[in-house]
């Protein structure tokens, strides 16, 4: 069975703060990694993906990516309110002409003022 | 900018329906995905499409079935409604990995299906 962990929070930190998002998965075999953002009520939307092992930068938002150590993480810079969201860690294994994504169950990030 | 619509965004029927969840994509993504999601148990796959009329079953297939007659539009359906299906639905389109592009699933806004 394939797992990803993430851990579920709240994490809380004051707005401006760096809030730092982890992620493991079981598959070895994991080729792409997702990072979602969820509002409460809406659809999943993307925040980034890393294919890579590194650093990978957007804006406020860098991705690390460790296959040795089965690791994905997420890095918010100067985090605001409206970064307050649940954040999904995805993980996809490419079966043939699709790729297969399994989801942590997400971590809730809250941005307190 | 990727546009994945879905037919409803809140559902109620009755148990024993057969309830149709209707999906379109306007970026020719060969890829199709339905997905529930319920609290605690995350984003859990139904089924995909990589093509016209191919579909393949995920990890949760028992209960539905899928329709795809043409490439932009994916119906999940529900042939006998049971108040278990309660959940929220989600459509999600990509292009393959074979294609040289991200395999970036792009979700529609869901649809809340309540079964009474």
């Amino acid at each position: 069975q394939k797992e990803v962990e993430q851990n579920s929070g709240p994490l809380s930190v004051p707005e401006g703060a760096i809030a730092s998002l982890n992620c493991t998965y079981s598959d070895r075999g994991s080729q792409s990694f997702f990072w979602y953002r969820q509002y409460s009520g809406k659809s999943p939307e993307l925040i980034m993906f890393i294919y890579s092992n590194g650093d990978k930068e957007d804006g406020r938002f860098t991705a690390q990516l460790n296959k040795a150590s089965q690791y994905v993480s997420l890095l918010i810079r100067d985090s605001q309110p409206s970064d307050s969201a649940t954040y999904l860690c995805a993980v996809g294994v490419w079966a043939g002409t699709a790729s297969k994504l399994t989801f942590g169950t997400g971590t809730r990030l809250q941005v307190t003022l | 900018d990727v546009k994945v619509t879905q037919s409803s965004r809140y559902l109620v029927k009755r148990t024993g329906e057969k309830v149709f969840l209707e999906c379109v994509q306007d970026m020719d993504h060969e890829n199709m995905f339905w997905y529930r999601q319920d609290p605690g148990l995350g984003l859990r796959l139904i089924y995909f499409s990589y093509d016209v009329k191919m579909k393949e079953k995920g990890d949760i297939p028992e209960g539905y079935s899928v329709s795809r007659e043409k490439k932009e539009r994916f119906s999940l359906i529900l042939e006998s409604a049971s108040t278990n299906q309660t959940s929220m639905y989600l459509c999600a389109s990509s292009f393959p990995p074979t294609s040289g592009r991200s395999d970036t699933q792009y979700f529609g806004p869901g649809t809340r299906l309540t079964v009474l």
